[in-house]
């Protein structure tokens, strides 16, 4: 099994409409959670942290369940710029930290 | 420019030759680590370092491949012997080493064997 397993999609979505993504991890032990945002041939970047009460950051929202060992993102009302590949990413470690990223889920926004 | 800088972008080798990249992070960030992507996947964890320390070693990372942080500050990842297998995105990142922090990556070194 996969540390960190994302639905590779792609999801094809219409201007405006919402979309959500899952993510499952295997260590239970994980301290951290993030989305990050990697545009095609670009390094990823750090769309928002995970919380373990939830946050939201505009249009996106991102929830944490720990007991289920899963977070999720959800983008409303969404944007041809948002067209990219959402990475999820989960840290873990003692006395330093392991970042392991799952592969990515892809979205195209359509006009 | 204070962000994560590699080097070179682009390297192009013949099968069997040694290469060796470069990475210099965020000055002050004290861990860092080396990524292998290839197309439509994710960055796969290589290693990492807390200062000059490598804390952790993937099993991707076969005997070929080596990695160094001196003197805590820029690394270097070599592989020695490439083998097409190699052709991949290489990212380096850093955060600063305290708490749960993003990371910070740099533009990566696009390595492609022949």
């Amino acid at each position: 099994r996969k540390e960190v397993e994302q639905d590779p999609g792609p999801f094809n979505v219409p201007e405006g409409a919402t979309v959500a993504f899952n993510c499952t991890y295997s260590n239970s032990a994980s301290q951290s959670f993030f989305w990050y945002r990697q545009d095609c041939r670009k390094e990823p970047k750090l769309l928002m942290s995970v919380y373990s009460s939830g946050n939201e950051d505009g249009r996106f929202t991102a929830q944490l369940n720990r007991a289920s060992q899963y977070i999720s993102l959800l983008i409303r009302d969404s944007k041809l710029s948002d067209s990219a590949t959402y990475l999820c990413v989960v840290n873990w470690g003692t006395g330093g930290f392991k970042t392991i990223f799952g592969a990515g889920t892809r979205l195209f926004v359509k006009a | 420019d204070t962000g994560v800088s590699q080097d070179p972008r682009h390297k192009i080798t013949k099968r069997g030759q040694n290469v060796t990249f470069r990475c210099d992070p965020i000055s002050e960030h004290n861990r860092l680590y080396w990524y292998r992507q290839t197309l439509g996947q994710g960055p796969e964890f290589l290693t990492y370092f807390q200062n000059e320390a490598q804390l952790e070693k993937s099993r991707l990372l076969s005997d070929r491949f080596s990695a160094e942080r001196p003197k805590g500050s820029f690394s270097t990842l070599e592989i020695q012997r490439t083998e097409q297998g190699d052709s991949a995105m290489y990212l380096c990142a850093s955060s600063p080493g305290q708490g749960d922090t993003e990371a910070f990556f740099g533009q990566g070194t696009r390595l492609t064997v022949v």
